[in-house]
């Protein structure tokens, strides 16, 4: 079975500055996606950042980056210019690519943002 | 946004009882799921659908129940609620097809105390 592991449960970081959020998985695939999911206090489940894993490419959102290293089963989120409103818990998350696959997810990092 | 969401936002109920939550969908999406949120778990799928009718557990379904006989509703019971079973409930969904059959969007969550 697919594990996800988010093994820092808290981090911080001052506003403007840029922090990394780290996560491990473990899979025999080679083609499967990577999410990671913000959730604020108000406990909504958002979608920061989403990966293929058979493109090289790192993917970027704005000021959400990722860095992807296949070969280690690492998948870490980059955070720049940090803004007070970035404070929330981070999901790292993995899903096969057949159609009835589930997604399965680490436990989370509480971010929180210095002003 | 997805259109999803959750009923009741918040229950207290007691031990024994029944209890039915309910996720609606307004974005004619095939896949819909369950997952429980609870400290130091993450996210953890409980059911999920992949069409009217069609229904397969995930990996904490002891003690739950779904149903699904439309498109857009996807039912979660506790036969007789728990203790153990005091968490706050995701519903999800994911369309078919495509890059965006990857990705799972989530409704605003259900407080649920099970006293």
């Amino acid at each position: 079975a697919q594990t996800v592991t988010q093994s820092q449960p808290e981090m911080s970081v001052q506003e403007a500055e840029t922090v990394t959020l780290s996560c491990t998985y473990d899979t025999s695939e080679s083609d499967y996606y990577l999410f990671w999911y913000k959730q604020p206090p108000s406990r909504q489940m958002i979608l920061v950042i989403r990966q293929e894993a058979y493109k090289q490419q790192n993917a970027t959102e704005n000021r959400f980056s990722v860095n992807f290293q296949k070969a280690a089963k690492s998948f870490s989120l980059k955070i720049s210019d940090s803004q007070l409103g970035d404070a929330a818990m981070y999901f790292c998350a993995y899903r096969d690519t057949g159609a009835n696959s589930k997604l399965t997810f680490g436990k989370g990092i509480t971010l929180s943002v210095r002003p | 946004d997805a259109g999803i969401t959750q009923s009741p936002r918040h229950k207290v109920t007691e031990t024994g009882t029944p209890v039915t939550l309910r996720c609606h969908q307004t974005e004619n999406h095939r896949y819909m799921y369950w997952y429980r949120q609870d400290p130091g778990h993450g996210l953890r799928l409980i059911h999920y659908s992949y069409g009217v009718k069609d229904t397969d557990k995930g990996e904490v379904s002891d003690g739950y129940s779904v149903s699904r006989s439309k498109t857009e509703d996807f039912l979660l019971t506790l036969e007789s609620a728990t203790s153990s079973q005091t968490s706050v409930y995701f519903c999800a969904i994911s369309a078919t097809g495509g890059p965006s059959q990857e990705t799972q969007y989530f409704g605003p969550g259900t407080r649920l105390l099970v006293l």
